[in-house]
Formats: C-alpha cells, sequence, structure tokens
C-alpha cells in the first residue's frame, strides 16, 4: 500500500503564528484529504485536494502531485486549531476508496 | 442533508464477547468504509461496502465483519473480542464506488476491551 509520511510529528506555537504541515507519499493517488480530529475523536474535513490549490479562511492547501507532497498552511493560529492533523490518500492504481492515513501532526496552540 | 452518524459512543466490553457498532451514512452515499484507530496512530481500514456487498478489506481477521443495509444503515460485528481490538472505530461514507470520492467520517465509537 501507500505509504503517507506526515511532518513535523509535533508542533507547538504562540496565538497567532503561521505554520506548515508536510505530507509526502509514495505513489499516484487520485484522493488526498485534510482532517482535523477533534478532542473527542471525529475527523473533520478542511480540505479535498487531489491536486492545485485551496483555500478556506486562515487555512490553505497545495498539492504537488507529480512530486507527491501536500502542505497544509494555517495562519493567524488559535487555540481552537490545536488537535491533531492528518493527511489521507487513495492509491490512483486501485479500484477501492481505501485511505491510507499518515500518522498525524499534533499541533499545540497556546494563547 | 445529515452527516454521518455513529452509535453507540462508548462500549465497554470482556475479552471474548462480541461486539456491533452501527453508523447511519449520508443519505445517497452508496459507500461505508470502516476504520480502526488505536491510541496515538492514523486510521487503518477495515473493509468498505458499496450497494450492500463487501469490495474490499484491509489486513483484519475474518472476525471482523460487516453489513450494510439499503437504508444507509451499517454495522461493524467483531468476534471474539481481544485486549488489542480497544480502539476508535470510525466509518466514512462517500457517494460514489471510485477512488477519488471525498469520504466524510462519523464522530466514531470508542471501543475498551477489558
Amino acid at each position: 500500500g501507500i505509504q503517507v509520511e506526515q511532518s513535523p510529528p509535533d508542533l507547538i506555537l504562540q496565538e497567532g503564528a503561521n505554520s506548515t504541515l508536510r505530507c509526502n507519499f509514495s505513489d499516484s493517488v487520485n484522493n488526498l484529504q485534510w482532517f482535523h480530529q477533534n478532542p473527542w475523536g471525529q475527523l473533520i474535513n478542511l480540505f479535498y485536494i487531489p491536486s492545485g490549490t485551496k483555500q478556506n479562511g486562515r487555512l490553505s492547501a497545495t498539492t504537488v502531485a507529480t512530486e507527491r507532497y501536500s502542505l497544509l498552511y494555517i495562519s493567524s493560529s488559535q487555540t481552537t486549531d490545536s488537535g491533531v492533523y492528518f493527511c489521507a490518500v487513495a492509491d490512483r492504481g486501485s479500484t477501492l476508496g481505501r485511505l491510507y492515513f499518515g500518522r498525524g501532526t499534533q499541533l499545540t496552540v497556546w494563547p | 442533508e445529515t452527516g454521518v452518524t455513529q452509535s453507540p459512543t462508548h462500549l465497554i466490553k470482556t475479552r471474548g464477547q462480541q461486539v456491533t457498532l452501527r453508523c447511519s451514512s449520508q443519505s445517497g452515499h452508496n459507500t461505508v468504509s470502516w476504520y480502526q484507530q488505536a491510541l496515538g496512530q492514523g486510521p487503518q481500514f477495515i473493509f468498505q461496502y458499496y450497494r450492500e456487498e463487501e469490495n474490499g478489506r484491509g489486513n483484519f481477521p475474518p472476525r471482523f465483519s460487516g453489513l450494510q443495509f439499503p437504508n444507509y444503515s451499517s454495522e461493524l460485528n467483531v468476534n471474539a473480542l481481544e485486549l488489542d481490538d480497544s480502539a476508535l472505530y470510525l466509518c466514512a461514507s462517500s457517494l460514489g464506488y471510485g477512488t477519488g470520492d471525498e469520504q466524510y467520517f462519523g464522530p466514531g465509537t470508542r471501543l475498551t476491551v477489558t
């Protein structure tokens, strides 16, 4: 299966700071999603971005499919941004809609 | 449009028992997938159902089984529970069969096996 690596594993920021999370994947994909997992465990969809760039408020994401990586940008961090951020991909070479997840980035934003 | 729901929220079972977890997909979504998330890990794919048929399975033993019903609800059944089955179980629904479809997750069921 596809290998997904996320970095950094942990990130600690002061409120108001900007950050960049990275996701590298080992093969061609036709689905890439970024999620925020809240303290109760629910995965909140942030972006569906198999290629290109998208923005939603303070968050934006870029996927360069040919180079097999995606970046999630968080600007002007708030304490409510804290939690685990996951990148997940689906294998372009498979007919199965299985998502492969990275181990996540644990973000802590201090006031 | 309602989101993906799961029940129960929490569950405590004893080793060797059987458990059934339930999921209700978004209306119109024909595909449901189940994932297991151990503490500190990313979710791991268990299996996927499309229009009531299992169409793919991850590296999980046969004691993990499922059902999908025509009303967009589904079940995950685990027999002969083991301590390592303690985890958060997530279901996800998507519109179609293809690998390119965006998936939407429920809030999860946290299972503890003692």
